[in-house]
C-alpha cells in the first residue's frame, strides 16, 4: 500500500455529464499528479499540482481541470464527458519540489462513460 | 512525439527462472527512469529507479540497467515467482518537463509454476 487513496473506486456516468474524482496524497507528500490509463495502455499524464498551483499539463483539453487543497489532497474534474473518457484515472503523490522524484500511485478510479 | 517503447508485449517464464524486460526510449533529454509493476485492478507499484548518471542499480531481486548510448533500459528479475506476474511499465522523466512521467505500453509477465 502506498498511502495514496482515491475515491470513488468505480463510477458510471453518461455522455455530457460532469465528474469529480478525489485523491488523498501520502503523508508528507506535497505534489500530486493525475494520469489517465486507457485499457491496455500505459498511463498518460494529465497534470500536476504543487503548492496548490498547476505545475505542468499534458495534452488534455480544458474540460479536464483540477484543484489541490492546503492539506495537499486533490480533485480532478471532467466536464462534458465523452465516451473516450472511459478509463482508469490514477492519482500519484510525491515529496518535495517536482523534478525526477518517484511517484506513488493510488489504486485509481475506474470511470465508465455510457 | 517522444515515446517510451517496449520490445516485447508479453513474456512467459518458468518459476525460478530469471526474467528480463526491455525498454527503448527516444528522448535523449530524459535523466530519470522508473520501473513500475501493475497488477490487475491496482495502480502502478514502484519497483526501482535509476538516474542517467548511473548504468546499473540493484534492489531486492531486481536490477535495472541503463544504456544511454543506445537509449535502452532493462529490468532483470531474479528467481521469478508467481507473484511477479503483472504488467511492467518503464517510464522516463525528461529533464525539461518537471516530474511528468512518460510511460510505455507495458509488458505482460506471466510466471508459470
Amino acid at each position: 500500500e502506498t498511502g495514496v487513496t482515491q475515491s470513488p473506486t468505480h463510477l458510471i456516468k453518461t455522455r455530457g455529464q460532469q465528474v469529480t474524482l478525489r485523491c488523498s496524497s501520502q503523508s508528507g507528500h506535497n505534489t500530486v499528479s493525475w494520469y489517465q490509463q486507457a485499457l491496455g495502455q500505459g498511463p498518460q499524464f494529465i497534470f500536476q499540482y504543487y503548492r496548490e498551483e498547476e505545475n505542468g499539463r499534458g495534452n488534455f483539453p480544458p474540460r479536464f481541470s483540477g484543484l489541490q487543497f492546503p492539506n495537499y489532497s486533490s480533485e480532478l474534474n471532467v466536464n462534458a464527458l465523452e465516451l473516450d473518457d472511459s478509463a482508469l484515472y490514477l492519482c500519484a503523490s510525491s515529496r518535495g519540489a517536482p523534478g525526477g522524484e518517484k511517484l506513488f500511485f493510488g489504486s485509481g478510479t475506474q470511470l465508465s462513460v455510457l | 512525439g517522444e515515446s517510451v517503447g517496449l520490445h516485447l508485449p508479453t513474456l512467459s517464464v518458468q518459476e525460478g527462472d530469471n526474467s528480463i524486460i526491455n525498454c527503448a526510449y527516444s528522448n535523449s533529454a530524459s535523466d530519470y527512469f522508473i520501473w513500475y509493476k501493475q497488477e490487475s485492478g491496482k495502480g502502478p507499484q514502484f519497483i526501482i529507479d535509476i538516474r542517467s548518471n548511473m548504468d546499473k542499480r540493484q534492489g531486492q531481486r531486481v536490477t535495472v540497467l541503463l544504456n544511454k548510448t543506445v537509449k535502452h533500459l532493462s529490468l532483470q528479475i531474479a528467481a521469478t515467482q508467481p507473484g511477479d506476474s503483472a504488467v511492467y511499465f518503464c517510464a522516463e522523466n525528461p529533464q525539461t518537463s518537471g516530474s511528468r512521467l512518460t510511460f510505455g505500453e507495458g509488458t505482460q509477465l506471466t510466471v508459470n509454476p
